[in-house]
């Protein structure tokens, strides 16, 4: 199977750093996906890791280590418009290329 | 830019109404899918297609079908609609699944009402 699992909901300080973690378990692995998800949006894609270590893309980026199945979204300097819904989303081996949703974590970003 | 467009953005049918939710993506995109999204349950896979024709069930496939007659449009259809079908409908479409980094890009969505 692939379970997912990230935290409910956190909650932050504009101007804050805050960590979304994320853990899976699979017998095969194909590439880790984070999308954000703004109320009443559709989702869209932040980044994709499928390699160890750290992608930095602006004010987020993206760890993985596969060994651990375990994955997390860092966000830094937080504005009020980073409060949304943050999916975690993983993909697979085998040549499969679906992937398998986490049921998201709610961010809310305090002034 | 990709873009993918959903038919509706709400919709409200009686119980027992077949419905069809109508999806298409301009951008080439071999896979198309269909999901559900619910509060504390997340996304869930209903069925999705890899190719003109070609359709596979996903996660929850039950009380839906699909049709894709051309490869840009991938309809979902409830047969009879019932009050637990209530839900937002998501559709996605990406790049053929040999290529590596290919995330899904995402309708609005539409959200359904069934009384």
């Amino acid at each position: 199977g692939q379970n997912i699992d990230q935290p409910t909901e956190m909650t932050a300080t504009e101007g804050a750093i805050v960590q979304i973690n994320c853990t899976y378990q699979t017998s095969g692995f194909n590439g880790l996906f984070w999308y954000q998800q703004h109320a009443g949006e559709a989702p869209t894609f932040l980044s994709y890791n499928v390699l160890d270590g750290l992608e930095e893309k602006g004010r987020f980026s993206s760890f993985l280590s596969r060994s651990k199945g375990y994955s997390y979204l860092l966000l830094k300097e937080l504005q009020m418009k980073d409060s949304a819904s943050y999916l975690c989303a993983h993909r697979g081996s085998g040549g499969s290329y679906i992937p398998t949703f986490g049921r998201g974590t709610s961010l809310i970003v305090h002034p | 830019d990709v873009k993918v467009t959903q038919s509706s953005r709400y919709l409200v049918k009686r119980t027992g109404e077949k419905v069809f939710l109508e999806c298409v993506q301009d951008m080439d995109h071999e896979n198309m899918f269909w999901y559900r999204q619910d509060p504390g349950l997340g996304l869930r896979l209903i069925y999705f297609s890899y190719d003109v024709k070609m359709k596979e069930k996903g996660d929850i496939p039950e009380g839906y079908s699909v049709s894709r007659e051309k490869k840009e449009r991938f309809s979902l259809i409830l047969e009879s609609a019932s009050t637990n079908q209530t839900s937002m409908y998501l559709c996605a479409s990406s790049l053929s699944g040999t290529v590596g980094n290919s995330p899904l890009h995402f309708g609005n969505g539409t959200r359904l009402t069934v009384t």
